[in-house]
């Protein structure tokens, strides 16, 4: 089993619908977790990071975070082309002490007009 | 400097030559992180450095890697007999303190430097 795991897409939907985009990790030690933007020929930018237990919020983004199900997710609302983009999930591993950073593949989202 | 700095952008090699690889990290940023990551693919952990030391290499594929930071900023991935499947994009990433699973730790990537073996 892959330590953090997503649906490689493509994720497609019309513009100013919500995005609805998940993550599945195995390390049940993991505190923190991170969601990159990538757009093509780019490298990866941060968007948000969350640290505990349900959502957090910025802007149009909501991030929410479920230990007990090891589950994270990425919402986006009102989606705009600009959004179209590879996001990718990243959470540490608690293999010598939470000292990498691991990436899922990253799940590809087309967001069009 | 501002952000995480990656020199060459890109680099085109001969397949059995020697590349190096610079990145020098947001000043004050104790970790710095190397990944590959190729097509399609999400970023393939490589080694991770807390100063001047390597904490963990356990990504490195082979012996033919190699990564430097003699002074706890600038780092130097090195691969040695450069093969073709050694192509990918190389990124380099650092935050300000390590272990990640504290709060305000998060990692910031560079441009990468995309290695072309032919």
């Amino acid at each position: 089993q892959k330590e953090v795991e997503q649906n490689s897409g493509p994720l497609s939907v019309p513009e100013g619908a919500i995005a609805s985009l998940n993550c599945t990790y195995s390390d049940r030690g993991s505190q923190s977790f991170f969601w990159y933007r990538q757009y093509s020929g780019k490298s990866p930018e941060l968007i948000m990071s969350i640290y505990s237990n349900g959502d957090k919020e910025d802007g149009r983004f909501t991030a929410q975070l479920n230990k007990a199900s090891q589950y994270v997710s990425l919402l986006i609302r009102d989606s705009q082309p600009s959004d179209s983009a590879t996001y990718l999930c990243a959470g540490p591993t608690t293999a010598g002490g939470y000292n990498k950073l691991i990436f899922g593949a990253g799940t590809r989202l087309a967001v069009h007009p | 400097g501002a952000g995480v700095s990656q020199t060459p952008s890109n680099k085109v090699t001969e397949k059995g030559k020697y590349v190096e690889l610079r990145c020098d990290p947001i000043s004050g940023h104790t970790a710095l992180y190397w990944y590959r990551q190729s097509l399609g693919q999400g970023p393939e952990f490589l080694i991770y450095f807390q100063g001047t030391g390597a904490a963990d290499d356990s990504g490195l594929p082979n012996d033919r890697f190699f990564a430097v930071r003699p002074e706890g900023s600038v780092s130097t991935l090195k691969i040695q007999r450069t093969e073709r499947g050694d192509s990918a994009v190389y990124l380099c990433a650092s935050s300000l303190f390590t272990p990640l699973r504290a709060v305000g730790t998060e990692a910031f990537f560079g441009q990468g430097t995309r290695l072309t073996v032919v």
